[in-house]
Order: structure tokens, then sequence, then C-alpha cells
């Protein structure tokens, strides 16, 4: 059964960089037919989707975040990574990663706050 | 790029039936944006209720429908019950990009 789990630091100082792994078991990210990404929701908002990527190397990114944010791929070890730069209050949320194909299948998600 | 409107809220009597709508700002929604539809619980991940318009995966209650009127994607829920009270996201997919909803606060009353 796939599942996806991130982790990282909790809190992030204002003005420092944001940086989550997703870790994949159960499944390849090499797996064709799948996006992978990852998606944020800060508290009591909706859902935002940040930026995502193919197994062949194509990469998007919301235009909003796109001058800080970077999605990178570890396929030794089935693992992605979000770099989020020049981070501020606003950035706090709850970050997912997620696969989409055939549905989508969420990470349990994350709590980071940006905070002195 | 793109805005997705759903409605802010909606309240539906236990038994009953409601159809929620996701709609960009510009264009109507095709098969071609595979509209999903996925139910969030307060404290709990979204969980993929539809994708792809109309599919169902084997944890979607038969209740929920989802297909393609009038240019919006729509989610129907035939006989509510207490345990659908919840937010819905749609979320419809282009070339570049993936964009939410602002999602639906459904109430069953």
């Amino acid at each position: 059964q796939l599942q996806l789990q991130e982790s990282g630091p909790g809190l992030v100082k204002p003005s420092e960089t944001l940086s989550l792994t997703c870790t994949v078991s159960g499944g390849s990210i090499n797996s064709n037919n799948y996006y992978w990404g990852w998606i944020r929701q800060p508290p009591g908002k909706g859902l935002e989707w940040l930026g995502s990527f193919y197994y062949s190397g194509s990469t998007y990114y919301t235009p909003s975040l796109k001058s800080r944010l970077t999605i990178s791929v570890d396929t030794s070890k089935n693992q992605f990574t979000l770099k989020l730069k020049s981070v501020t209050a606003a950035d706090t949320a709850v970050y997912y990663c997620a696969r989409q194909g055939l549905g989508v299948v969420w990470g349990q998600g994350m709590l980071v706050t940006v905070s002195s | 790029q793109a805005v997705v409107t759903q409605e802010p809220s909606l309240t539906v009597s236990p038994g009953g039936t409601v159809t929620l709508t996701c709609g960009p700002s510009t264009g109507a929604v095709t098969s071609g944006h595979y509209p999903y539809w996925f139910q969030q619980k307060p404290g709990q991940a979204p969980r993929t209720l539809i994708y792809d318009t109309s599919n169902k995966h084997s944890w979607t209650p038969a209740r929920f429908s989802g297909s393609l009127l009038g240019g919006k994607a729509a989610l129907t829920l035939s006989g509510a019950q207490p345990e659908d009270e919840a937010e819905y996201y749609c979320l419809l997919s282009y070339s570049d990009a993936r964009v939410f909803g602002g999602g639906t606060k459904l109430t069953v009353l």
C-alpha cells in the first residue's frame, strides 16, 4: 500500500528557507502516469497546490511561488523535497506531499510554523 | 492562473440531496480538467472521493457521485448522512498547473 510521509523542521524563522522531505513507501517515484507534489493549507483556510513533478522530469510550480519554490527528487532514496525560500508568517501551514493519478494519495501532513 | 469557485457553504437535511459545483473564472469545466473532489473533516488530511470527473475509490460511499453539469464539475450527495458534514474541495488540472477551489462547508442539519 502506497504511503507518503513528510518530515522536516516544524519551526522556521522568517527570511529563512523551509525544507521538507517526502518519503515514499509501497511504490516507486519512477512509476509512470503519476504526478508527485506538494500542497499546503494555512490554519483555517483552504488548500493550495504548490507544485508537482512527473517521473520523466518535468516540473511545474504555482505562479505565485515560482520565484521562491524548488522541488527536487532523489530516486535512489524514493524521496522528494520542497524548499521554499525567504519565508514569512504567511507561509505557516500544514504541508502535505501527495501523488496524483487515479486519485490523490496524501501524506498525513506536517504543520510548519514561521516565527522568530 | 485560473480561479476556481465553489459555493462557500451549503446545508442539507438528513436523507436529502445536495449538489456542490466547481467552476473556473473563465470557460467551462471539461473532462480534460480531470475534476477531483475531496472531503476533509476537522483535524484530518483530505481524502479523495471522486477523480477524473466521476470515478470513485473503493472507500467512496455510493451516495456520492460526480458529473459535469452546466459547464461546471458537480458533486451530488444523495441521502445525506450526519457523517457527511465536512469541507469539500474540488481540484482542476491544467497543462501546467493544478488549482483547488475555495471549498464548500457542508452542514447536515
